[in-house]
């Protein structure tokens, strides 16, 4: 059972937008910034979004990250058949201690 | 470029041992705090340790607190994880991972795969 929970699959089609929630509480994403994982078959994660909104260089900006409150969201728009991955959201959580994620969510560009 | 190379993975017996070795290079190793995430086959990313750039702030999750302990040698750009009283559950491929602040990863090794069988 993750601390974080996101929706474990959404589907869309190619070109149309999909959102992925991400919820947690108060002593993880209410006061951390929320970051945001791609995860391709066979390979490392890689950083999509940090700091809540944020892209590191060579990140389209067909991604983008929102926080507000206790949750988050990934919107990507333009979807395209290469986006299918695995999307993970993550946090630190100061109850814990611990750095914290999401259980993912699959992503099926139909 | 940031590069992180992960190796000593390989086949443990439960109750047995292993050291991690992650080598780092493209940055300033020295600047940066450093974690260690796992993905066991099939499932999701967990967080397993992270230490701040001097080794100051050590942090462990609770699955395997007391029984890993992470470490790095900033002069020769590298983060360990010692890994004792290993367990099946604790079969995953282990990634290194640079912080990049705000604890977010910003760069990541393309994993050691550990496998805890008898």
């Amino acid at each position: 059972q993750s601390v974080l929970t996101q929706p474990p699959s959404v589907s869309a089609a190619p070109g149309q937008k999909v959102t992925i929630s991400c919820s947690g509480s108060s002593s993880n994403i209410g006061n951390h910034y929320v970051s945001w994982y791609q995860q391709l078959p066979g390979t490392a994660p890689k950083l999509l979004i940090y700091d809540n909104n944020k892209r590191p260089s060579g990140i389209p900006d067909r991604f983008s990250g929102s926080k507000s409150g206790t949750s988050a969201t990934l919107g990507i728009t333009g979807l395209q058949t290469g986006d299918e991955a695995d999307y993970y959201c993550g946090t630190w959580d100061s109850s814990l201690s611990a750095g914290v994620f999401g259980g993912g969510t699959k992503l099926t560009v139909l | 470029e940031v590069q992180l190379v992960e190796s000593g993975g390989g086949l443990v017996k439960p109750g047995g041992s292993l050291r991690l070795s992650c080598a780092a290079s493209g940055f300033t190793f020295s600047s940066y705090s450093m974690n260690w995430v796992r993905q066991a086959p099939g499932k999701g990313l967990e967080w397993v340790s992270s230490t701040s750039s001097s080794s100051d702030y050590i942090y462990y999750a609770d699955s395997v607190k007391g029984r890993f302990t992470i470490s790095r040698d900033n002069a020769k750009n590298s983060l360990y994880l010692q890994m004792n009283s290993l367990r099946a559950e604790d079969t995953a491929v282990y990634y290194c991972a640079r912080d990049g602040g705000s604890s977010h990863y910003g760069d990541w090794g393309q994993g050691t795969l550990v496998t805890v069988s008898s």
